[in-house]
């Protein structure tokens, strides 16, 4: 069974910094694109970024690119989103998500369960 | 801002049809696949239709999915009181270095 378990989620001061971690498992993690996803309260959904299976690529949402870095420790079944000079309008769920690749072809095939980020002083 | 256009509720009684639509252009459902997802009432969301029109295992078949051109669409055939959630289509868009885009979403009732 896929599972996947967001933490490092709470609450952060304006300007601030946070890590978020993925424990993945279920899966051969090693071979699988992931993302982050998040979910502003009463909100839509919005892609944040996404990684290769081996960490050498990443892609990211413009407006985030530069103050967001996704990355992962295949060693440790891991993914990681740094969170930096964050504001309030980044509060939001975070969700950590396993996906399928392929040509003219992508899809975000499970989701974690999410961890809140409130940005607010 | 999203680039996939959705209507932001739809609705129908029990049994009903419900169709969603969402908008989008060249450089995502023009070009790459199309899926959708339900995210029911404080919860994570579920990919429901994948590849434009398949089916995840254990999704019901009442569920489908369809593309034309750069517009794709959501049908719930008979409807059901658990299917009230909001749904979201997405695709990858090749613009701005390449990134996954989600539609702007759709409430949908049941009434």
């Amino acid at each position: 069974e896929v599972q996947l378990v967001e933490s490092g989620g709470g609450l952060v001061q304006p300007g601030g910094s946070v890590r978020l971690s993925c424990a993945a498992s279920g899966f051969t993690f090693s071979t699988s694109w992931m993302s982050w996803i998040r979910q502003a309260p009463g909100k839509g959904l919005e892609w944040v970024a996404n990684i290769y299976p081996d960490g050498s690529h990443q892609y990211y949402v413009d407006s985030l690119r530069g103050r967001f870095t996704i990355s992962r420790d295949n060693a440790k079944n891991s993914l990681f989103l740094q969170m930096d000079s964050l504001r309030a309008e980044d509060t939001a769920v975070y969700y950590c998500s396993r996906d399928r690749q392929g040509s003219r072809y992508y899809d975000v095939e499970y989701w974690g369960q999410g961890t809140l980020v409130t940005v607010s002083s | 801002q999203s680039v996939l256009t959705q209507p932001p509720s739809a609705s129908g009684t029990p049994g009903q049809r419900v169709t969603i639509s969402c908008s989008g252009s060249s450089s995502n459902i023009g070009t790459n696949s199309v899926n959708w997802y339900q995210q029911l009432p404080g919860t994570a969301p579920k990919l429901l239709i994948y590849n434009h029109n398949q089916r995840p295992s254990g999704v019901p078949d009442r569920f489908s999915g369809s593309k034309s051109g750069t517009s794709a669409s959501l049908a719930i055939g008979g409807l059901q009181s658990e299917d009230e959630a909001d749904y979201y289509c997405a695709a990858w868009d090749d613009s701005l270095n390449g990134h996954f885009v989600f539609g702007t979403g759709t409430k949908v009732t049941v009434l």
